[in-house]
Parts: C-alpha cells; structure tokens; sequence
C-alpha cells in the first residue's frame, strides 16, 4: 500500500513564526502535491511538484514556498505565519508524469492541522 | 474555468436508506471525474472515477454516472450504513492536468442506526 506520511498531526505556530511542514511518500511517486482544506471551501492547491527541484503554482500560493529536494519528500514552508493560515493541510502524491492523461489516484496523508496564534 | 459545485451538507439518514449527492461540473474539454471519502481523523481515498462520458464508476455499493449532457456526476449508494459516514469530496481532473485536482466543497454524510 501506497504510504504518505504527514510529520506532525497537530501543530500550533505564533505569528510571523517560519513554519515547515513535511511530507513523505514511500512509492517513487512523481507527483506530489499540498491543499489546504477548509469548511466550506473545500480543498485548494497550494503547490504541486512533478519531479525533484520542480514546483508549480496552484490557486493559492500566497504566503507559501515549497522545496522538494528528493523525490520521496515535499516540504510546505509558511515563510511568516499568520492566523488566516491556520487550517488542515493535506499533502498528496501520485505516479504519473507530466505528459500522461491517465489518471492515477492521488494518495493522501492523514493531514496536519496548524493553528497559527 | 475549472469547478465543482456540490450539495451542501451535513446529509442527516437512517441505516439503510438510499443515498444521493449531487455534484455538478464546469470544464472545458473532456474532464476525468471522481469521488473521494474522508473518514473522521484520516486523509481522503479514492471511491470511485469515471473517466468519459457515460462512464459509470463503482465501489463499496457506490455508483456514480459521468453525465456530459448535464455536466454532473452524482454520487448514490442504494442502502448506506452506519459505517459511510465520512465527508464526500468530489472532483475533476482537466485534461492532460498533471493530476492536478479541482474539489468540490464536500458533504458530509452521517448515518444513525
């Protein structure tokens, strides 16, 4: 089984603190992924990655960076917390490659909710 | 645009009743469609895809019929358990997106014995 695995479960961060959130995949996925999930609204991507040292804008990039240094692990940096950040965030991974229309299922972790004070 | 509009919950039934969520889409060209399923506490997991038109998708007694002509993929379960309850995210996948997936704003589902 496809095994993504979020750092922490709960996380709770000051104001204008620099948060990292990680995440690992343990299936040579390409794909990686981070949504924010908030009631309501759904999920929305922050930043995607098709391989190592790229990434990609999602809807909602504001206030973020990401860093994929290995292909088995996709970091979400909050640069300055800030309470509109505080939500559940779900990393995501998947096997296909930038040219390929299959879809493949996104796998996902179990999620981190952060609480910026 | 890409989006996905859902009916919004919470969606209150007895065991056993029959199940309906409605989820509508607006994309431009041919779209992949799916259904995830969050239970309490856990990350979300595929349910069910369809993949074109007329597609059906199905998992766990889940059905759910990719409609071109009204642009919608409603998700039905004829006699759900006490065990469905979760939060049901629909979502689309443009053509050719990387993956890349637009969600609904989810509905959740909870089912009394």
């Amino acid at each position: 089984d496809v095994k993504v695995t979020q750092s922490s479960r709960y996380l709770v961060k000051r104001t204008g603190e620099k948060v990292f959130l990680e995440c690992v995949q343990d299936m040579d996925h390409e794909n990686m992924f981070w949504y924010r999930q908030d009631p309501g609204l759904g999920l929305r991507l922050i930043y995607f990655s098709y391989d190592v040292k790229m990434k990609e804008k999602g809807d909602i990039p504001e206030g973020y960076s990401v860093s994929r240094e290995k292909k088995e692990r996709f970091s979400l940096i909050l640069e300055s917390a800030s309470t509109n950040q505080t939500s559940m965030y779900l990393c995501a991974s998947s096997s296909q490659g930038r040219t390929s229309s299959y879809n493949s299922p996104l796998h996902f972790g179990n999620g981190t909710r952060l609480t910026v004070t | 645009g890409n989006s996905v509009t859902q009916m919004e919950g919470p969606v209150t039934l007895s065991e056993e009743a029959f199940l309906t969520i409605n989820c509508t889409y607006t994309a431009t060209g041919y779209p992949s469609l799916f259904w995830y399923v969050q239970y309490p506490g856990e990350g979300l997991q595929l349910l069910l895809k369809a993949t074109k038109a007329d597609d059906k998708g199905s998992n766990k007694g889940f059905e759910a019929t990719y409609r071109k002509e009204t642009t919608s993929f409603h998700l039905e379960k004829g006699s759900v358990q006490v065990s469905d309850s979760a939060v049901y995210f629909c979502a689309l996948q443009p053509y050719g997106g990387y993956n890349k997936l637009i969600f609904g704003a989810g509905t959740r589902l909870a089912v009394h014995p």
